[in-house]
């Protein structure tokens, strides 16, 4: 069974550019959660989607968006990049996001310039 | 709303010397995972405890779980170079999951 996929890898942007960062769970997974990773704040939860639809959001600003579509693939995005958004952009899939180990991909790192 | 929270930030061990590693937790919980993430990768599931669970075992990790301290521990036995990573846990009850992981114990096996 093929884990998750995060594309890309690595990506690089200026300041002022927007983003967009892809993850395809595990076939059968429904639920896609996205994280952000810092030195400073650790891993922080951004947003969870469920059957296409956002089930809860964490404490970021608008700049930070998603998406997920009916083949549970899901994408995120962020506008007007600020160089405090260089992380590691991790995405986990499960069944579902209760009662089920959250299986992550390896992750896309950005850095904002 | 509840968090993990691991202790101690960092460890440093000698090959072949036990590892220990605590979450303290704010409010009741369905269950509690620890994950392994090493530098630069994703997080890697290890072991679930269910709520009504005290201990649980798998090759070399033990995990224990207190919900009467709402606090669990994890014990690497007969540690490994390749145990070197950070250990996060994550908890589950309430529907408010935004803070779930903790800050991590980064743990480092020396030669």
């Amino acid at each position: 069974k093929a884990g998750v996929t995060q594309t890309p890898r690595y990506l690089i942007k200026t300041r002022g550019q927007q983003v967009t960062l892809s993850c395809s769970p595990i076939s059968g997974h429904r639920s896609v959660s996205w994280y952000q990773q810092t030195p400073g704040q650790g891993l922080q939860f951004l947003f969870e989607y469920f059957s296409e639809t956002q089930r809860n959001k964490g404490n970021f600003p608008g700049r930070f968006s998603g998406r997920q579509f009916s083949n549970s693939r899901s994408e995120m995005n962020v506008s007007t990049l600020e160089l405090g958004d260089s992380a590691l952009y991790l995405c986990a899939s499960s069944f579902s996001r209760e009662n089920s180990p959250l299986h992550f991909g390896n992750g896309t790192r950005l850095t904002v310039t | 709303s509840q968090q993990g929270e691991e202790d101690p930030q960092a460890l440093s061990i000698q090959e072949g010397e036990n590892a220990t590693m605590n979450c303290s937790y704010k409010t009741s919980i369905n269950n509690l995972q620890w994950y392994r993430q090493n530098s630069g990768r994703g997080l890697v599931h290890l072991i679930l405890i269910r709520s009504n669970e005290r201990e649980k075992h798998s090759g070399r990790l033990r995990v224990t779980l207190d919900t009467s301290k709402k606090s669990s521990s994890l014990l690497i036995t007969a540690s490994r170079a390749a145990d070197t990573a950070s250990y996060f846990c994550d908890t589950d009850g309430s529907n408010d999951y935004k803070l779930s992981f903790g800050a991590g114990t980064t743990v480092t096996v020396r030669a």
